[in-house]
């Protein structure tokens, strides 16, 4: 069956760092991965798309990185800001009108 | 652009009730609507596919008849949880799909706790 593995529950770091969370996928050939924020109690907010084609995209202090011979992403977080603490989720998907895949996210907490 | 809302925000009930969930998608038409329910420190599990004008499509273990979906319109869906149970509490995410666009955008979720 299809598996979506986010390496940490939690990840702790220092303001200013940066901060990389990775998403690994087995059982799956996505079209697209892609990474959303979540804060308590409100729904996903999308941040990243990147498709199976591409190596890496950038949008401000955000970088996501897409091997799909290691099945593999990773998303950085560079000079991070306290304001940046909050879950980030990575989801799969086929298409654009297909049901996301979700993992079950790392919850990034930067201290100041 | 790309925004969705979901109403109510926060619902309470009694056991046994029922309970109506809308998603707008409020400047752009959705052909297709997906409902996830997300629990504590767990993922967004999808529960339906819903495409306006037809019949939701389930995903297995969702009852249907207890989680009845209606896509009337190109910028509404709705949830309704019937005869509620204290398990049915959750996080409900609605999220619309444009058929512009690669990606899907997600309303502000609603809690919904039974008694």
């Amino acid at each position: 069956s299809q598996k979506i593995e986010q390496n940490s529950e939690a990840l702790n770091i220092q303001e200013g760092k940066t901060a990389t969370l990775t998403c690994n996928y087995t059982n799956y050939s996505p079209a697209y991965l892609q990474w959303y924020r979540q804060d308590p109690g409100r729904g996903p907010v999308f941040l990243l798309l990147i498709r199976e084609n591409e190596k890496e995209k950038r949008k401000e202090r955000l970088k996501v990185t897409f091997d799909t011979t290691l099945k593999q992403s990773l998303f950085h977080i560079t000079a991070s800001q306290p304001a940046d603490s909050a879950t980030y989720l990575c989801a799969l998907v086929n298409s654009g009108n297909t049901p996301l895949v979700f993992g079950k996210g790392t919850r990034l907490s930067v201290i100041a | 652009g790309a925004v969705v809302s979901q109403h109510p925000s926060r619902v309470i009930c009694k056991s046994g009730t029922s309970v109506k969930i809308e998603c707008r998608s409020l400047d752009f038409q959705a052909t297709t609507m997906f409902w996830y329910r997300q629990f504590p420190k767990q993922s967004l599990m999808l529960m339906a596919t819903s495409n306006e004008g037809s019949k939701a499509t389930y995903e297995q273990g969702v009852e249907k008849d207890k989680f009845l979906i209606n896509h009337a319109s190109l910028t509404l869906s709705t949830l309704t949880v019937t005869s509620a149970h204290p398990e049915d509490s959750s996080f409900y995410i609605c999220s619309a799909y444009s058929g512009g666009a690669d990606t899907q955008y997600f309303g502000p979720g609603t809690r919904l706790t039974v008694l």
